[in-house]
């Protein structure tokens, strides 16, 4: 049974381009966790999202950030127009069970965005 | 705001040494999890505690949650090398995301 597994692992990506994080979640894992590691910082929550469904996305910047869980393929965490400050390690985490239900969270490698 | 207050931030021991790490938050979790996390890699889960005054053995770690659900402890005996590395508390909210601590670096020196 493969993990949860994250693409591209490295991204490096010029001021004002997009870039775009894909998460394939664990098999029979339905709910997805987004969270950023900025250099020096802890773990911060962004985003959390169920099949087609937006849950939580309490720590996702109000611009520029958004994220999409479809039926069919892996969830999208996507930056606009992105800026130095957006670099930082990204990990995504699955979860079999729903936030009221138990949550342990298995997390993926990570990607890692560079903005020169 | 829940935050999770994890101490000490880093810990340098001897082989054989034993140690602890607290996590303490003025807010109650619903569940606690711990992790590792190795330079470059994603955090891995070590455990999860649930129920107040839980406590949970993994080899020569030992887990304990809080009567209260608002802290946590990981306490390791006879430390190894192999256990260097970077142990994260992360407390989950009844909204499903997690709150991390920062972090301790454990450095054991052979």
């Amino acid at each position: 049974n493969a993990g949860v597994m994250q693409n591209p692992r490295h991204l490096v990506r010029r001021r004002g381009q997009e870039a775009r994080l894909r998460c394939s979640p664990m098999k029979g894992h339905s709910h997805v966790y987004w969270y950023r590691q900025l250099p020096e910082e802890g773990l911060k929550f962004m985003v959390y999202l169920q099949k087609e469904n937006i849950i939580d996305e309490s720590g996702m910047p109000k611009e520029r950030f958004s994220a999409e869980f479809p039926k069919e393929g892996p969830s999208i965490l996507r930056i606009q127009q992105v800026v130095r400050g957006d670099s930082a390690a990204y990990f995504c985490a699955s979860s079999p069970l729903a936030a009221d239900r138990g949550n342990e969270q298995y997390f993926g490698p990570g990607t890692r965005l560079t903005v020169t | 705001t829940q935050l999770l207050e994890q101490s000490p931030q880093f810990l340098s021991i001897q082989e054989g040494e034993n140690l602890t790490v607290y996590c303490n938050s003025s807010s109650v979790f619903s569940s606690l999890q711990w992790y590792r996390q190795e330079p470059g890699e994603g955090p891995v889960l070590l455990v999860t505690v649930v129920t107040g005054g839980e406590v949970k053995k993994l080899k020569r770690l030992t887990f304990q949650f809080g009567d209260a659900r608002k802290d946590s402890s990981l306490h390791i005996t006879a430390a190894q090398p192999g256990d260097t590395g970077l142990y994260l508390c992360a407390g989950a909210s009844n909204t499903g995301k997690l709150i991390f601590g920062q972090g301790t670096t454990l450095q054991v020196k052979p």
